[in-house]
């Protein structure tokens, strides 16, 4: 069974540029998490979308977007990048329907993402 | 908002030594996880525990969840090499798939 694929796994682009990530989850599952993980922070929650609908939200700016496919695949978008954004983002998935239920994450390598 | 504090922050220990790795919140938790990161790579699940005074046992490392459900502890005996990584504890909140992490406890096994 695959795992999550993250792509592209690295990238380096320019402040005020924007940039478009990728995830397909484990196949069967419907959640999709991100983060962002940073030395200073750690790892902190994006946003989660299950059936192509956002269910849950971090305290990111507007600049971070997300949206999730029909076939579950996941992107995120960051705009107007600024030094800061420079992180890995890592991409999650899981097989929970119910937000009740207890949340097992699948994580995928990452993207390595470079703002200069 | 819901923190999870995490002790120690790094760890240096020789190998066969024991650590203890702490996770503590003043939040209830639905379940706690703990994870293991490599460098270049995501976090890999190592266990999740779920009931209040759980304990569970994997191999060399044993985890346990408060009775409150608010704090979590690894316990690794006979440390080795291959245990080095990044320690991540992570806790779901009551509602929806979001998970908590704490900062994390980088620990170097040297032999």
């Amino acid at each position: 069974k695959a795992g999550v694929t993250q792509t592209p796994r690295y990238l380096i682009k320019t402040r005020g540029q924007q940039v478009t990530l990728s995830c397909s989850p484990i196949s069967g599952h419907r959640s999709v998490s991100w983060y962002q993980q940073t030395p200073g922070q750690g790892l902190q929650f994006l946003f989660e979308y299950f059936s192509e609908t956002q269910r849950n939200k971090g305290n990111f700016p507007g600049r971070f977007s997300g949206r999730q496919f029909s076939n579950s695949r996941s992107e995120m978008n960051v705009s107007t990048l600024e030094l800061g954004d420079s992180a890995l983002y890592l991409c999650a998935s899981s097989l929970v329907e119910n937000p009740l239920q207890n949340t097992e994450a699948f994580f995928g390598q990452g993207t390595r993402l470079t703002v200069v | 908002t819901q923190l999870l504090e995490q002790s120690p922050q790094f760890l240096s220990i020789q190998e066969g030594e024991n650590l203890t790795v702490y996770c503590n919140s003043s939040s209830v938790f639905s379940s706690l996880q703990w994870y293991r990161q490599e460098p270049g790579e995501g976090p890999v699940l190592l266990v999740t525990v779920v009931t209040g005074g759980e304990v569970k046992k994997l191999k060399r490392l044993t985890f346990q969840f408060g009775d409150a459900r608010k704090d979590s502890s690894l316990h690794i005996t006979a440390a080795q090499p291959g245990d080095t990584g990044l320690y991540l504890c992570a806790g779901a909140s009551e509602y929806g798939n979001k998970l908590v992490f704490g900062a994390g406890t980088i620990l170097r096994v040297k032999s």
